[in-house]
This record gives C-alpha cells, structure tokens and sequence, in this order.
C-alpha cells in the first residue's frame, strides 16, 4: 500500500517569512496530492491540491509543487502570517484510489 | 447547508460498554471513512465504504465495527471499546476517493 512521509514534524517560522513542508509517497501510481489545514480543535480542511499531470499549483500565498520522477510533493506559504498556524496534513491516494495521510507538520508563526 | 455531522462530539466511557458514534452527510456522497487521529500518527483510516452495503477494511481496523445501511449515514460502533481506542474520531465523505469533507470530530476516552 501507500505509504507517505512527511517532514518536519514541527516548524516554527517568524511571521512574514516562508514555510515549506515536505512529504514523499511510494506508489508510483498514486495521482492525487491534497494538503489539509486543521486548526487547533477543528476539523481537517483541504486548502489545495494536485493531480499528477500538473508540476505546480498556486492559490494566492500557498503554492503545492510535484516531482512525480523523485515521489514528492511540497507545500510552499509565502509571507505567513498568525492565522498560518495549524498542523498540516498532505495525503496521496494509492493505486486503489484510497487516500493516505502523513503524520502532520505543526507550523508555529511567531509574530 | 453541505456538511458532514457527527455525534457525539465527546464521550467519556468505561471499558467493555458498547457504543456507536453516528456519521451523516447531506451531500449524496458514495465514499464515506472514519478516521483516527492520534498524536505524532496522523489521520488513519478505519474503515471505509464507497457505497451502499459496500464497506471495507482501512488501516486500523481491529476492534470495530460499521454499516452503511442508507446513503448518508456510516456509523461506527465499538463492540468492546478499550484504552487503546481513547483518540480522536472524524468521520469524512467524497463524491469520489479525491476531496474529503470531514465532520467535526468525536473525542472519545475510555477508562
């Protein structure tokens, strides 16, 4: 099955600078790539993704990018700021369509 | 309004004493999951079903139970509830294996 690896597990950015996370996947076949937001006690929530025939994804400050060659894919949050923080989860579907989550990023922007 | 509810949100119990957290959706969605979240270990599947009747083991599915008797609803039951299920609980459905929606999530403590 999928297996997917995310890293760091926390990341602590100054407010106004960049935050980027990083996950790898095992299933070459796998061709879906969400990034979910949770806040604290609140419910996951997809701010983006990516499907395998595209190499980058932007949606005002978050930017999602694919190197299907290498299995990996990263979120980019330019000029973060508070309401940044929260865990990050992305995910990959595996060649059965089912979804597989990473172990989460807690991002902490310091103002 | 679409949404993803669940009940209860929290719930303290005793080992041994069944129970059941509903899951329902208003979107008309076949694939529904629930999932587990615990510290440092991310969001794991439970179980899943993309259909009516159609259930299937996630990653994690020792020690419970679902059906999906009616389009909207996926409950999940805990025969036997004990310490080690003591976590977190989303319920999420799709319109295929792609974006999730989740509910608001079920704390559970067993004692």
């Amino acid at each position: 099955g999928e297996n997917v690896e995310q890293h760091p597990s926390t990341l602590s950015v100054q407010e106004g600078d960049s935050a980027v996370i990083k996950c790898t996947y095992s299933d070459s076949a796998s061709n879906y790539f969400p990034w979910y937001k949770q806040e604290l006690g609140k419910r996951p929530q997809l701010i983006i993704d990516i499907r395998s025939n595209v190499g980058e994804k932007k949606d005002q400050r978050i930017a999602v990018t694919l190197n299907k060659t290498a299995k990996h894919f990263s979120l980019h949050i330019t000029e973060t700021q508070p309401e940044d923080s929260a865990v990050y989860f992305c995910a990959a579907t595996d060649s059965w369509g089912k979804l597989q989550f990473g172990a989460g990023t807690q991002v902490v922007v310091t103002p | 309004e679409a949404q993803v509810t669940q009940n209860p949100r929290y719930l303290i119990t005793v080992t041994g004493k069944k129970l059941t957290v509903t899951c329902s959706q208003n979107m008309n969605h076949e694939y529904m999951s629930w999932y587990r979240q615990d510290p440092g270990l991310g969001l794991r599947q439970i179980y899943y079903s993309m259909n009516v009747e159609v259930t299937d083991k996630g990653d994690v599915p020792e020690g419970y139970k679902v059906s999906r008797k009616e389009k909207r609803n996926f409950p999940l039951i805990l025969e036997s509830p004990s310490p080690n299920q003591t976590s977190l609980y989303f319920c999420a459905s799709s319109a295929n294996h792609n974006e999730q929606f989740f509910g608001p999530g079920t704390r559970l403590t067993v004692l």
